[in-house]
């Protein structure tokens, strides 16, 4: 199995725009994890996702965010406008929901100028 | 307030050294606790899972603790090799209805191993 896939791997944005970040899960996985990691905050769970259901999102910080799931192999995560504080690396996970193992893909090193 | 604390923030130990990292925690109801490695600029990788009833769990050779009375853990590398040197994140779930989603993270112990 190729592992969590996340695209792309590296965005530079200006404030403004709208970013949008891409995640595979694990085949057979049917829990899907967002996260967002900082130097100052460490890794936050941003919105978790059960049988392609958002079951928790109260980690998104505002209404810029937004995250979709519209098949079990495929999921993005919105921020419509960006702002400079949103710069971060945005991890996606995965596991099998009645196991609490988590599957990380490499990240997304999100930077808006 | 649900909480993770991890002690010290960084350390440097010399290759075949063993070492121990703590996690203290302030989560209620508690669910479980996780030990996760990240290397550099990669993805955090599951190291040990321990729910309440367990009070060790090893995975070659990194050995995880919990006391879930003092609501301490710990993770002791022994024998530490350079592929070793990396940040340990402890993340501690609250049970709410067996929600994953309840995940409260340290902030992690960056490891760095000198040959």
């Amino acid at each position: 199995d190729a592992g969590v896939i996340q695209s792309p791997r590296h965005e530079v944005t200006e404030m403004g725009q709208e970013v949008t970040l891409r995640c595979k899960p694990i085949s057979g996985h049917n829990s899907l994890f967002w996260y967002r990691q900082t130097m100052m905050r460490g890794l936050e769970l941003l919105i978790y996702f059960n049988n392609n259901v958002p079951i928790d999102d109260s980690g998104m910080p505002e209404d810029r965010f937004s995250a979709k799931m519209p098949n079990a192999s495929f999921s993005t995560l919105k921020i419509q406008p960006s702002e400079p504080r949103d710069s971060a690396v945005y991890f996606c996970a995965s596991s099998w929901a009645d196991t609490y193992e988590q599957y990380f893909g490499p990240g997304t090193r999100l930077t808006v100028t | 307030k649900n909480q993770v604390e991890q002690s010290p923030q960084s350390l440097i130990i010399l290759e075949g050294k063993n070492c121990t990292l703590q996690c203290n925690y302030t989560v209620s109801p508690f669910s479980n606790l996780r030990w996760y490695k990240q290397d550099t600029g990669r993805g955090p990788v599951s190291l040990t899972i321990m729910t309440f009833s367990e009070n060790t769990k090893s995975n070659g050779r990194y050995t995880a603790t919990l006391d879930a009375d003092t609501k301490q853990s710990s993770l002791h590398i022994t024998a530490s090799q350079l592929s070793d040197s990396a940040s340990y994140i402890c993340v501690v779930s609250a049970n709410y209805g067996g929600s994953q989603g309840n995940l409260i993270f340290g902030k992690g112990t960056k490891l760095s191993v000198k040959p």
